[in-house]
């Protein structure tokens, strides 16, 4: 079946646009995380939403990033005024319900220059 | 920040090698994780372990949940060049909704 989509798979936006980027998540997963991973190192948690209800933001790290879902099934990651330490790959991963195994999507890679 | 302290950061072996690696955290999980990453995508689930002490096996790839539920190990066994990558542990805390990941550890296979 089909896996976690996410796009853009590359975005390069100058210093002070806003950019907003779409995960997909796999069909029936009611729950739905973002991360981000700077270069060389693992995935840090930013949100989590169960269905269509944000359970945890506590990630976020700026009142500059704001993400939805509000139909429970696709969610959008926005960030306003980005700046260069936005640069990170930012990952989607959904999750049964009943489970704690989580699917990953392939990334969208964000450069602020 | 982290909370998981992912060991080597970094292994160079020759194919048909066995391999491992490992995951310690001073928190309790109730969930470990073993992913995979490759270049340009994103992490692949390899193994989910759920009890303290649980050895799970996937093909050449073994895991265990460690006996304090503050460690965890991942061996591969007979390693092949596509086995190269990055690999991340992570962990579920107890009442948590996310997972804390580990900082990777990077297999390079020389045939």
């Amino acid at each position: 079946g089909a896996g976690v989509s996410q796009s853009p798979r590359y975005k390069v936006a100058k210093r002070g646009q806003d950019v907003a980027l779409r995960c997909d998540p796999i069909s029936g997963h009611v729950s739905l995380f973002w991360y981000q991973q700077a270069l060389g190192q693992g995935p840090e948690f930013l949100t989590y939403f169960q269905n269509e209800a944000q359970l945890d933001k506590s990630g976020l790290p700026s009142d500059r990033f704001f993400a939805e879902r509000p139909e429970g099934s696709v969610s959008t990651l926005k960030i306003q005024r980005t700046q260069q330490e936005d640069s990170a790959v930012y990952l989607c991963a959904s999750r049964a319900a009943g489970t704690y195994e989580q699917y990953f999507g392939p990334g969208t890679r964000l450069t602020v220059t | 920040g982290q909370q998981l302290n992912q060991s080597p950061q970094s292994m160079f072996i020759q194919e048909g090698e066995d391999v491992s690696m490992n995951c310690t955290s001073s928190s309790i999980f109730n969930t470990w994780l073993w992913y995979k990453q490759d270049p340009g995508e994103g992490p692949v689930l390899l193994i989910a372990l759920y009890k303290a002490g649980e050895l799970t096996s996937n093909g050449r790839l073994t895991a265990q949940f460690g006996i304090t539920r503050k460690d965890s190990f991942l061996n591969i066994s007979a390693s092949i060049p596509s086995d190269v990558g990055i690999y991340f542990c992570a962990g579920q805390l107890q009442g948590g909704n996310d997972m804390r990941f580990g900082a990777g550890t990077r297999l390079t296979v020389k045939p």
